[in-house]
This record gives C-alpha cells, structure tokens and sequence, in this order.
C-alpha cells in the first residue's frame, strides 16, 4: 500500500471558520491531488500539484486554496468554510503522468478526511 | 469535454451470481486511460485496474474480467461468481493528459448470501 495519510480524519467546524487539511505521503511522488466525494458526483478534482511549488486548479477549486511546501506534504485550505463544501476529502498521489505502458500512472488515494460544517 | 457515465446507480445480487458493471466515457484524446476503483464500506479507494487506449484486450484477474471497447466507447466491469466481501461502491474513472482523473458517478453492488 501507497504511504498515504491525512489529518484529521474527522472534522466539525462552523461556518465562516477556517479549516486545513493535510496530505502527507512518503513515496516520494511528484504528483498530489485533493478530490471532494459527494452523493450522486463521483470524486471531482479541487487542486492537483506536479511539484514543489507548483500546484494548478482543479473542477471545483472555488473557496479552496493549496500549499506544497515540501515533496511530502500537500495542504488543502478552506478559508471560510461554507455548509456546501461538507464533503469527504481525499488526497491521492502518482508517480508519473508521462503516457507510456512502462509509466506508473496510477492514482493513489488516501483514507479520506470527513469534514461537517455546521 | 470529457465525462464518464456509469449509469447503473445500485446492483443487487445474490451470492455467486455474475454481475457487470457498465461504464461509457466520452474524450476527443486519441491516447487516454482508463481505471477502476473499489469503495469498501469501509471507505478507502482501492485501485483495481487501468488500461490504456492503445490496448484493447480484454483482462482478467481471478474472478474480475474488464471488457474495454473502443467502438462503443465502453470499459466495463464483470465480477464472475460474486461473494459477499465483493459489495462495495465501483468507480470507473478517465484520465486526461495532464494526469487528472474523472470519475464517474459509482455503482453501488450489493451481494446478499
């Protein structure tokens, strides 16, 4: 199994306050992605990373914003949480995403993180 | 635009039945892969296979076969002689060039014993 975790794994907060998730992995990957699971959606992309530094929106990315500091470490933000963004949050990583039958493509995911705004 | 449909919402089944799972996608890339992934009650996302547009053979694994058609633009899933362990929520997802996956909205399979 991918090396993969997020904190919390649970979380209640209350509307307009702020609330970080984080994503630590210890494969080394270079790609990280935040997705949002919702009844009846699927998992839909909030913000994916492809390095240090470098990170770019994903299909929902409105009232989210993202960190990544360090190769390890992936940090979702809402800066005022809304009752609209009560989701399970998953971070997920890969190796590559050069095409290729050779590449190792494949997403990764984490436990998920619950989060309730109240 | 890119999409995936998977439009059996809940699947009911008794134990060793076979079941399949349906899943379409739309893309205009020539090169694309595809995915499927298992949601235990439990929570986590588990991969269970990918395939890439240049290879449509079809695949199995113990008791999982994929069936992926270009023409119909179709990947679907059979589970041969189901088990209880196998209820779970299925995803099959597409990924674009940069990476990113779009999932379809899941099967939710139950199997009674």
């Amino acid at each position: 199994d991918a090396g993969i975790t997020q904190s919390p794994r649970h979380k209640v907060t209350e509307t307009g306050t702020p609330v970080t998730l984080r994503c630590h992995q210890t494969e080394n990957h270079r790609y990280m992605y935040w997705y949002r699971q919702d009844p009846g959606h699927g998992l839909r992309l909030i913000h994916y990373s492809y390095g240090v530094k470098d990170t770019d929106k994903g299909e929902v990315s409105d009232g989210y914003s993202v960190s990544r500091s360090k190769t390890e470490d992936f940090l979702l933000t809402l800066e005022s949480a809304t009752s609209s963004q009560t989701s399970v949050y998953f971070c997920a990583i890969s190796e590559s995403f050069k095409w290729g039958a050779r590449s190792s493509y494949e997403q990764y995911f984490g436990p998920g993180t619950r989060l309730t705004v109240t | 635009a890119q999409k995936v449909t998977q439009a059996q919402t809940e699947i009911s089944v008794v134990e060793k039945e076979d079941v399949t799972l349906d899943c379409v996608y739309e893309t205009r890339d020539t090169t694309y892969y595809l995915f499927w992934y298992k949601q235990p009650p439990s929570g986590e996302l588990v991969f269970l296979i990918r395939r890439n547009s240049f290879d449509e053979q079809n695949e199995i694994s113990g008791r999982y076969s994929w069936n992926f058609q270009k023409s119909t633009s179709s990947f679907n899933f059979t589970i041969t002689a189901s088990q209880v362990v196998d209820s779970a929520v299925y995803f099959c997802a597409l990924s674009d060039q940069g990476g990113k996956l779009i999932f379809g909205q899941g099967t939710e399979l139950s199997v009674k014993p």
